[in-house]
């Protein structure tokens, strides 16, 4: 297992473009975070999945932004009409059954946005 | 709201030497997970040690212990022996002990291992 993986690692975009990012979460986890860190400043939840259900998402996830897990195995988040204030790196967590050891959230390296 | 607080926006320390980290958070809740996570420059988020609330034991990973004050709700890092691989952003993170609840993070403290 080589953990959780994202795709792709850096992104430049224009103002006003859409984005994909994607996740590979570890392959016996179940569960699937998003989370966004901006500069010199902690991860900020955006969403979370069991599987393929969307359970959880943040007051932070604006109407411009959708995330899927379709199959319950790798996750894609859209940003639509990006804007400067979306620059940020995006990160993806994934953790497997409930309590124990296996709730603890391993983190992927990240997809650094860039809006120019 | 749960709240997560670290004080120290900035630490420095000789390498063999000790480092402590602060971290102090809020929460009416009784069960709950912490969390020490490193970020060295430009590569991706690591777990350092987990402490759950109902243990009154500190947790231990080799260097890297907790001193675990519940009723003051702190929560700080030791890092024995800093080596220079230790340089890195350290987070402090909680998380209910609920399914599928997502981590609160703190600020962050850079720590530097200078030789």
């Amino acid at each position: 297992d080589t953990g959780v993986s994202q795709d792709p690692r850096h992104k430049i975009t224009k103002r006003g473009q859409n984005v994909t990012f994607r996740c590979d979460p570890i392959s016996e986890h179940n569960r699937l975070y998003w989370y966004r860190q901006t500069l010199g400043q902690g991860p900020e939840f955006l969403t979370y999945f069991q599987n393929e259900a969307q359970l959880e998402k943040s007051r932070l996830l604006s109407d411009r932004f959708s995330a899927e897990r379709p199959k319950g195995s790798f996750s894609t988040l859209e940003i639509q009409r990006t804007e400067q204030g979306d620059s940020a790196m995006y990160l993806c967590a994934s953790s497997g059954l409930a309590g124990g050891p296996e709730e603890t959230q391993y983190f992927g390296p990240g997809t650094r946005l860039l809006v120019l | 709201a749960q709240t997560v607080t670290q004080s120290q926006p900035e630490m420095s320390v000789q390498e063999a030497e000790t480092v402590t980290l602060s971290c102090t958070y809020d929460t009416s809740e009784s069960n709950y997970y912490l969390f020490w996570y490193k970020q060295p420059p430009s590569r991706q988020m690591i777990l350092v040690i987990r402490q759950e609330a109902y243990k009154q034991q500190n947790a231990t990973e080799n260097r890297f212990s907790v001193n675990f004050q519940k009723a003051a709700k702190s929560f700080s890092l030791k890092i024995s022996d800093s080596q220079l691989g230790d340089t890195a952003m350290y987070f402090c993170a909680f998380m209910h002990n609920q399914a599928g609840t997502a981590l609160i993070f703190g600020k962050g403290t850079t720590l530097s291992v200078s030789s």
